[in-house]
């Protein structure tokens, strides 16, 4: 069983430009979630998804993030027009919803470095 | 809103030396607690959690305890190890899973010297 990958890992972008980023979850969870974590501090929770539904996108931080997962299984996080203050490691976790467990099993992310 | 409050680091012990890192929490009923782990260029890990007062979450040798009446959940190991050496957050979601997501503390940076 492969856990929760991100793709790419690494991604060097100038300000103003789009980028794209990729999450594939650990296979039987519905829950898909992203988080940014900045140097120094925790992740910070952004968007979540069941299924292919988003249930949460007020944390998004402004409305150059949006998030996808169409078809329920990878989701794609974009951030369009680039500033140097997104530069942060952009992390994916799944999970199970059922049973009580809310367990979230994290990726390793995927560091944005916005020159 | 919920908040997760814990040591500031970076924590630095000999090797067989007790650990503990503190750890409060601010949030509405009873939310679930967790501790991750994220080890020198690896990602975040669940250590252990507790999803009631009074439950103890424990692997690899690490304990926390859910106190309710002190809204607390503190990391604690009778001997640490050279390879314990990590960042370590604690985590809560609200009642009922993952609605908002977890919300981190800053995170604990513990250093072990052999």
């Amino acid at each position: 069983d492969t856990g929760v990958s991100q793709d790419p890992r690494h991604k060097i972008t100038k300000r103003g430009q789009n980028v794209t980023f990729r999450c594939d979850p650990i296979s039987e969870h519905n829950r898909l979630y992203w988080y940014r974590q900045t140097l120094g501090q925790g992740p910070e929770f952004l968007t979540y998804f069941q299924n292919e539904a988003q249930l949460e996108k007020s944390r998004l931080l402004s409305d150059r993030f949006s998030a996808e997962r169409p078809k329920g299984s990878f989701s794609t996080l974009e951030i369009q027009r680039t500033e140097q203050g997104d530069s942060a490691m952009y992390l994916c976790a799944s999970s199970f919803a059922g049973g009580g467990l809310w367990e979230q099993y994290f990726g390793p992310g995927t560091r944005l470095t916005v020159t | 809103g919920n908040s997760v409050t814990q040591m500031e680091g970076p924590v630095t012990l000999s090797e067989e030396a007790f650990l503990t890192i503190n750890c409060t929490y601010t949030a509405t009923g009873y939310p679930s607690l967790f501790w991750y782990v994220q080890y020198p260029g690896e990602g975040l890990q669940l250590l252990l959690k507790a999803t009631k007062a009074d439950d103890k979450g424990s692997n690899k040798g690490f304990e926390a305890t859910y106190r309710k009446e002190t809204t607390s959940f503190h990391l604690e190991k009778g001997s640490v190890q050279v390879s314990d050496s990590a960042v370590y957050f604690c985590a809560l979601t609200p009642v009922g899973g993952g609605a908002d997501g977890l919300t981190f503390g800053k995170g604990t940076h513990l250093i072990i010297q052999p």
